[in-house]
């Protein structure tokens, strides 16, 4: 069974750039994975940041942006700021009509 | 304006059954795919079930294939998940999301509903 792997969490400081990944417990996370990226306030629904690796959805910042670095799939977000902090997940679509979501990364700006 | 709005949710003891809605208005429904997605307390989001546009094809997670049904009624707007033999696992926020395409997957959950509360408890 595939698992799709986030870093659990991971810490920015105001103003810097920090860049999260989305990769496979088997394989390499390529464009045919159609990467996809949400975030998540507590409470809210989440909300479509990137889709097919680096389309950015209606209304997002181009300091965010999506990628594939090496095997992984990536998010960056530069000049953070403090309404950054939330969590952000990964899909990546498996074929045949399955998506699978990674764990999600917390994202702290301190 | 794209608008999702689940309903359905509720109490419902393990072995019991739920059907869920989501009524859909803003865009032409018949033109994208669907899906539902989960998320337990305190936990991340799973994936659960997607619809094509036609609504022929259908797809599910290895955790609900089986006992969940997914199925939309292109002439109400309208997507469904048919929940049996629920389990104490399945007690999640369950969230209604469109795709960005006809085809399931490829630009996926462009837009979400808030999310109808399912609790699978004795």
């Amino acid at each position: 069974q595939t698992v799709v792997t986030q870093e659990p969490s991971f810490s920015v400081s105001p103003g810097g750039t920090v860049t999260l990944t989305c990769g496979l417990s088997s394989g390499s996370v390529s464009t045919s994975y159609y990467p996809s990226w949400y975030l998540q306030t507590p409470g809210q629904a989440p909300r479509t940041l990137i889709y097919s690796t680096n389309t950015r959805s209606s209304g997002v910042p181009d300091r965010i942006s999506g990628s594939i670095l090496g095997k992984k799939a990536a998010l960056t977000i530069t000049g953070a700021q403090a309404d950054d902090e939330s969590d952000y997940y990964c899909v990546l679509y498996m074929g045949s009509g399955i998506s699978v979501f990674g764990g999600g990364t917390k994202l702290t700006v301190l | 304006e794209v608008q999702l709005l689940e309903s359905g949710g509720g109490l419902v003891q393990p072995g019991g059954s739920l059907r869920l809605s989501c009524a859909a208005s803003g865009f032409t429904f018949s033109t994208y795919a669907m899906s539902w997605v989960r998320q337990a307390p305190g936990k991340g989001l799973e994936w659960v079930s997607g619809i094509s546009g036609s609504g022929s094809g259908t797809y599910y997670a290895d955790s609900v294939k089986g006992r969940f049904t997914i199925s939309r009624d292109n002439s109400k707007n309208t997507l469904y998940l048919q929940m049996n033999s629920l389990r104490d696992e399945d007690t999640a926020v369950y969230y209604c999301a469109k795709d960005g395409a006809v085809v399931r997957g490829v630009i996926p959950f462009d837009h979400w509903g808030q999310g109808t509360l399912v609790t699978v408890s004795s």
